[in-house]
């Protein structure tokens, strides 16, 4: 069975630019997450998809960033514009059932530098 | 307030010797998960395991095993005869029940330890 599918890997941009990450969950998981994790740190949640429905985005920072999941299998996290302290790695997880907490499992990650 | 605390930054052993790796938490009920990842130099979270709060037994898993106790609020993790490949950051994280809070069901990471086994 296939992981949680990310791209792209590395990101690597100047400030004020626009940049997006793709998520592709794994097949039948309902509930999809975007974390991130600054260097030396735990991730942290940015967003809980649950279907098309964004459940918890309270630490999205909805000035710059936004995020959609269309037809609720594969999700889109953007930022526009980037600024330096934007850089770090971005995680999706997805897990199967909605109605209580089940694992996570996690993609690779992208990993944005912005210059 | 729910918080995860893992005091052990960095951790460096010789192969073959044992290990573990602390996890302290913080949480405002009796229904809660707990979990522990690996994450290789390759960057992806490994899951490795998930304990419910109503589940106090240990758990074995080949050279894994897992020490919850709900007395001390700590779910630590020992790896025996340790090897190379173990080399990885060791998260543990805890989520709360999002039947039961509005913003539950998210994953609340601890700092992570970052072990290292050397040949």
């Amino acid at each position: 069975e296939a992981g949680v599918v990310q791209s792209p890997r590395y990101k690597i941009i100047e400030k004020k630019q626009p940049v997006a990450f793709w998520c592709n969950p794994i097949s039948g998981h309902n509930t999809l997450y975007w974390y991130l994790q600054n260097l030396g740190q735990g991730p942290e949640l940015l967003i809980r998809y649950e279907n098309e429905e964004a459940v918890d985005d309270s630490q999205l920072p909805k000035d710059r960033f936004s995020a959609e999941r269309l037809k609720g299998v594969d999700s889109t996290l953007k930022i526009q514009p980037a600024e330096l302290g934007d850089s770090a790695v971005y995680l999706c997880a997805s897990s199967l059932r909605a109605g209580e907490v089940d694992t996570q499992y996690f993609g690779p990650g992208t990993r944005l530098t912005v210059l | 307030a729910q918080k995860v605390t893992q005091a052990q930054t960095e951790i460096s052993v010789v192969e073959k010797e044992d290990v573990t790796l602390d996890c302290v938490y913080e949480t405002r009920d009796t229904t809660y998960y707990l979990f522990w990842y690996k994450q290789p130099p390759s960057g992806e979270l490994v899951f490795l395991i998930r304990r419910n709060s109503f589940d106090e037994q240990n758990e074995i898993s080949g050279r894994y095993s897992w020490n919850f106790q709900k007395s001390t609020s700590s779910f630590n993790f020992t790896i025996t005869a340790s090897q190379v490949v173990d080399s990885a950051v060791y998260f543990c994280a805890l989520s709360e029940d999002y039947m039961i809070y509005n913003q539950g069901g998210k994953l609340i990471f601890g700092q992570g330890t970052e072990l290292s086994v050397k040949p």
